[in-house]
């Protein structure tokens, strides 16, 4: 079946600092592919999908390209801020039509001065 | 616009009592989900619905709970009877639905603690 592996955390970054969370997936198919963030005291929002191989979702200097080949999601930023604390969580949808979603278990990311 | 409004925001029953949430979706989105997410856990998905139909409720403990979306737009989800390990924040997401329209949209939860 479709599942979802996702980096434990929690992690702890210096402001500025390169960040990579792994995320594998298993999956028939063509899964679509998604990271998103729960801020604190909000609500899980979307940070960014992909659709297909070698797409590559970015948004407010995040990225994520899907790996076909090695089944991965990874999420980078390559100069974290004070304000990207906050959980992420990996997921995956079965189609693209939005069906059999699996999310990861989540990974909570704390940002320093 | 509106996002998914989830209601009620807290509620505290004791064990064997029933409980119900209550969830409206965005105005227009077809796709309407249920998840349940344990502290530290990740969302689970509970129950699909497009429209008023079922899509899946694989992982729907049908021995205590039940969720309905009769009209297609609002749903509730009720437990009957509550147990202890159904402490948790039970999520409504909403997109569109149709290929390539499967961004999900989340309200804010409602979280329940059973004593």
């Amino acid at each position: 079946g479709n599942s979802v592996t996702q980096m434990e955390g929690p992690v702890t970054l210096s402001e500025e600092a390169f960040l990579t969370i792994n995320c594998t997936y298993t999956a028939t198919g063509y899964p679509s592919l998604f990271w998103y963030v729960q801020y604190p005291g909000e609500g899980l929002q979307l940070l960014l999908k992909a659709t297909k191989a070698d797409d590559k979702g970015s948004n407010k200097g995040f990225e994520a390209t899907y790996r076909k080949e090695t089944t991965s999601f990874h999420l980078e930023k390559g100069s974290v801020q004070v304000s990207d604390s906050a959980v992420y969580f990996c997921a995956l949808s079965g189609d693209q039509a939005g069906n059999q979603f699996y999310f990861g278990t989540g990974t909570s990311l704390t940002v320093i001065p | 616009e509106a996002g998914v409004a989830q209601s009620p925001r807290y509620k505290i029953i004791e064990k064997r009592q029933s409980v119900a949430f209550w969830c409206n979706p965005i105005s227009g989105h077809a796709t309407l989900y249920w998840y349940q997410q344990i502290l530290g856990q990740g969302p689970k998905l509970l129950i699909q619905f497009q429209n008023n139909g079922v899509v899946d409720d694989s992982q729907l403990p049908k021995d205590r709970f039940s969720a309905e979306r009769l009209k297609g737009v609002d749903s509730t989800l009720k437990i009957q009877p509550a147990k202890l390990e159904d402490s948790a924040v039970y999520l409504c997401a909403s997109s569109l639905g149709g290929v390539g329209e499967n961004i999900q949209y989340f309200g804010a939860g409602t979280r329940l603690s059973v004593l």
